[in-house]
């Protein structure tokens, strides 16, 4: 069974410009969350979609946004970039949002914000 | 304000020797715990958890120990293996914060030949 899919594998973009991400799940698995990682910082957790509907959201502006398709891809965007977006962003699958579903990650987007 | 901690950023230790990783974590709510590992270009993977209703999981060379008063738990690597060295992250969930982990900030750990 193939794994979580992320693409692309890097990104560079400057500021202010915009940028769109893209998962694709474990076959099977109908929730995908999101969590950027940056040094120091572990994961920080963004959003959780689950049958298309974003069932929980953290603490990051009104500039990073997701959705989830009908066949469980997710797409996460984040519009007006700034410096401090320079992460790596992680997405992982799992079956349910149950609270201790184990998650299955890819292996991240690596985006640089010059 | 970082509900899981892991204060330790590195750890180095010599092979063959015992691994042990900490991770605190300040809400009582939480009742599963789980330790990813990281090796670089690639994304977590899962490597042991732990209920709450439990205080020791034991996974081959690895056991994870629970703490609930102390609100503790470790990670122990027995024997270490060069092959562990990645980053290791702890990661909690309970009613409070359903639907997501939180997770700490990681450490890394170099297990020297």
């Amino acid at each position: 069974k193939a794994g979580v899919t992320q693409t692309p594998r890097y990104l560079i973009k400057t500021r202010g410009q915009q940028v769109t991400l893209s998962c694709s799940p474990i076959s099977g698995h109908r929730s995908v969350s999101w969590y950027q990682q940056t040094p120091g910082q572990g994961l920080q957790f963004l959003f959780e979609y689950f049958s298309e509907t974003q069932r929980n959201k953290g603490n990051f502006p009104g500039r990073f946004s997701g959705r989830q398709f009908s066949n469980s891809r997710s797409e996460m965007n984040v519009s007006t970039l700034e410096l401090g977006d320079s992460a790596l962003y992680l997405c992982a699958s799992s079956t349910t949002p149950v609270p201790n579903e184990k998650l299955f990650f890819g292996s991240g987007t690596q985006l640089s914000v010059l | 304000d970082q509900q899981v901690k892991q204060n330790s950023p590195s750890l180095s230790v010599q092979e063959g020797r015992i691994s042990i990783l900490n991770c605190d974590y300040t809400n009582s709510m939480f009742d599963y715990f789980l330790w990813y590992k990281k090796y670089p270009a690639e994304g977590p993977t899962f490597l042991i958890s732990i209920s709450s209703i439990k205080d020791k999981n034991e996974d081959g060379r690895f056991t994870v120990f629970l703490n609930k008063s102390a609100k503790h738990l470790s990670l122990h690597i027995v024997p270490s293996q060069p092959g562990d060295s990645a980053v290791y992250f702890c990661a909690a969930n309970g009613w409070d914060s359903s639907y997501k982990l939180i997770f700490g900030s990681g450490t890394r750990l170099l297990v020297r030949p």
